[in-house]
């Protein structure tokens, strides 16, 4: 059974940083693409990031490109989404989410997601 | 990155079919086989529901079916029931330099 638990939410202040992981068990981590999608309260899924199987190829929404870094340890089972300069529109649950394949093709599987809130 | 175009609403009685449209470019729905679809129930976490445009995962009624043409997707239900009320939410590979994924808005299906 393929399970995704992530990690790491909180309350943080605006212009601070924060790690989120993602544990992967049930399936062989590194034979697949991996993404964080979030959704703000109330609102719709949106893309974060995503990374193939290998590190090889990586993408970030424009809302998030230079401010966020996605990487994953394939020894450890693990995916990571470290957050800098939060903001207030950051605040949403974040979920890490498996692939169907190796470079990114659709999500199959989802986790039970990690809130992060911004807020002074 | 534009989200795909989906309609805010749709609603049907208990057993009518209904469809929601996913309206993106050629860069996107258009120019590539990896639509998929989500459902997503109040305070739970989205669910595989149509990946490929058109394929059904293990375990999803085959009331649910989807489709393409050009530019715009759809998922259809059919012989709805209560439970498949919910968030519908589609999403596509979109070409680029990098990595890029996109969704729709979500449409909430209402069943009378």
């Amino acid at each position: 059974e393929v399970q995704l638990v992530e990690s790491g939410g909180g309350l943080v202040q605006p212009g601070r940083s924060l790690r989120l992981s993602c544990a992967a068990s049930g399936f062989t981590f590194d034979d697949y693409a991996m993404h964080w999608v979030r959704q703000a309260p109330g609102k719709g899924l949106e893309w974060v990031s995503g990374i193939n199987w290998n590190s090889g190829t990586i993408g970030y929404a424009d809302s998030v490109k230079g401010r966020f870094t996605i990487s994953r340890d394939n020894a450890k089972n693990s995916l990571y989404l470290q957050m800098n300069s939060l903001r207030v529109e950051d605040t949403a649950l974040y979920y890490c989410a498996k692939d169907k394949d190796y470079d990114p093709r659709g999500i199959d599987y989802w986790g039970q997601g990690t809130l992060v809130t911004v807020s002074s | 990155q534009s989200a795909l175009t989906q309609p805010a609403s749709v609603s049907g009685s208990p057993g009518q079919s209904i469809t929601i449209s996913c309206t993106g470019t050629s860069s996107d729905v258009g120019g590539y086989n990896y639509v998929s679809w989500y459902q997503q129930h109040p305070g739970k976490a989205p669910k595989l529901m149509i990946y490929d445009v058109s394929n059904r995962p293990s375990g999803v009624s085959n009331r649910f079916s989807g489709s393409k043409s050009g530019n715009t997707a759809s998922l259809t239900i059919s012989g709805l029931q209560a439970e498949d009320e919910a968030d519908y939410y589609c999403s596509s590979y979109r070409s680029s330099s990098t990595l890029d994924v996109v969704f729709g808005g979500g449409t909430k299906l209402t069943v009378l």
